[in-house]
């Protein structure tokens, strides 16, 4: 099956800083990369996402970017802000509804 | 529109106690999976359904059971609760147009203690 790793496991920055998470997967038959971030004692909640056959896609201050060759892809988080903070969570699949999760990156954006 | 809602929030059980995880939701999804999360594991899949009537495994199924008999439920069953099984529980769900499958939307999770 699918194995998904994410680095780093906590990540503090200083506000106005930029956030960068990284994942790693392992089949290459993944096609679809979604993001998702995670708020104390909440669902998690879609925040962007990319398909195979585009590299980059942005979404106001959030980027991902996708290297299949490599098979790994990140999440770009600029100009950080304290709402910012939360547990971000990468996944891959190949048919979209089974999802292969990462453990998840715990980031403080300090003010 | 609700979403995706799921019973009880809190849950603690003996072990060889059942039980069963309530998700409903109201988008006419036709897509349900059950996750489960553990510290430093990130979101593991339990069980999906691609419609009414169609279940399948995930990636740790055992000791629990899905039904779905009805496009907006989806119970989760635990057979006799195991101190391995104490985990926060999602449910989510997602739907198609055409070849592809758009995000999945999750509930607000169970958290489930086994003693």
């Amino acid at each position: 099956g699918e194995n998904v790793e994410q680095h780093p496991s906590t990540l503090s920055v200083q506000e106005g800083d930029s956030a960068v998470i990284k994942c790693t997967y392992s089949d290459s038959a993944s096609n679809y990369f979604p993001w998702y971030k995670q708020e104390l004692g909440k669902g998690p909640q879609l925040i962007i996402d990319i398909r195979s056959n585009v590299g980059e896609k942005k979404d106001q201050r959030i980027a991902v970017t996708l290297n299949k060759t490599a098979k790994h892809f990140s999440l770009h988080i600029t100009e950080t802000q304290p709402e910012d903070s939360a547990v971000y969570f990468c996944a891959a699949s190949r048919n979209d509804y089974k999802l292969s999760f990462g453990a998840g990156t715990t980031v403080t954006v300090r003010a | 529109n609700a979403g995706v809602t799921q019973t009880p929030k809190f849950q603690v059980l003996k072990t060889g106690q059942s039980m069963t995880l309530q998700c409903a939701q109201d988008m006419n999804h036709e897509y349900m999976s059950w996750y489960r999360q553990d510290p430093g594991m990130g979101l593991r899949l339990i069980h999906y359904s691609v419609g009414a009537g169609i279940t399948d495994q995930g990636e740790v199924p055992n000791g629990y059971n899905v039904s779905r008999s009805t496009t907006e439920d989806f119970p989760l069953r635990l057979l006799s609760a195991a101190p391995s099984q104490t985990s926060v529980y999602f449910c989510a769900s997602s739907y198609s147009r055409g070849h592809q499958t758009y995000e999945q939307y999750f509930g607000p999770g169970t958290r489930l203690t086994v003693t």
